[in-house]
């Protein structure tokens, strides 16, 4: 069965940095774009980023761009969020999603866990 | 960026009720709407996808309908297991954007 499983949260003071990692297992994952989604504490999703199939693409959220960078290892099944220059305001649970689409945005179908980060002195 | 107005913020119904929670977004998304359930500590789950199609395994309780800005999710007959947050999302341009989120309670 598909499992997305992420890595990586945890306390980081303002400024810092953090590497999330998501690895998927039981379907081709070279063939899917792949989602980060966020979050916050007690509020609602907030789309953060999108990788294509095979890297070519990748789309950021305003607020992150220049600070946040998705990448994929397809060797490894592995997608990332490499997160720079952390604010509070980046405070949430970070889900991976993979979309149906290889290419294009069309409906996340798969959900990780989330992993929670929290940025805070 | 295209916002997307769920209404209502929250709701209380009963098992057996009829249920409806509509969507509008900021401009003309055509069909290019998914609908997901979250229930309280697990992930996002896809009900819905492109307005009116139920994703496989999503019992026929759930529907969806409506086009270009104006859309309505409905559950036909609540029962206990669907008490979650519903979010309405858009995939016309970028940045994707998700409704604000209905908490559905009994």
């Amino acid at each position: 069965q598909v499992q997305l499983v992420e890595s990586g949260g945890g306390v980081v003071q303002p400024g810092r940095s953090l590497r999330l990692s998501c690895v998927a297992s039981g379907f081709i994952f070279s063939e899917y774009a792949m989602h980060w989604v966020r979050q916050a504490p007690g509020k609602g999703l907030e789309w953060v980023a999108v990788i294509w199939y095979d890297g070519s693409n990748k789309y950021y959220l305003d607020s992150v761009k220049g600070r946040f960078a998705i990448s994929r290892d397809n060797s490894k099944n592995t997608l990332f969020l490499q997160m720079n220059n952390l604010r509070a305001d980046d405070t949430a649970v970070y889900y991976c999603a993979r979309d149906v689409a290889a290419g294009g945005i069309l409906r996340l179908d798969q959900w990780g866990q989330g992993t929670l980060v929290t940025v805070s002195s | 960026d295209i916002q997307m107005t769920q209404s209502p913020s929250s709701l209380s119904a009963s098992v057996g009720d009829r249920v409806t929670i509509t969507c509008q977004a900021s401009q003309d998304i055509i069909n290019y709407l998914n609908w997901y359930q979250q229930k309280p500590g697990k992930a996002p789950k896809l009900l819905i996808y492109d307005v009116s199609n139920l994703e496989a395994g999503v019992p026929s309780r759930f529907s969806g309908s409506g086009f270009g800005t104006d859309f309505t999710f409905t559950i036909s007959s609540l029962q206990p297991e669907d008490i979650a947050t519903y979010y309405c999302q858009h995939y016309d341009i970028f940045p994707i954007t998700f409704g604000q989120g209905t908490r559905l309670e009994i």
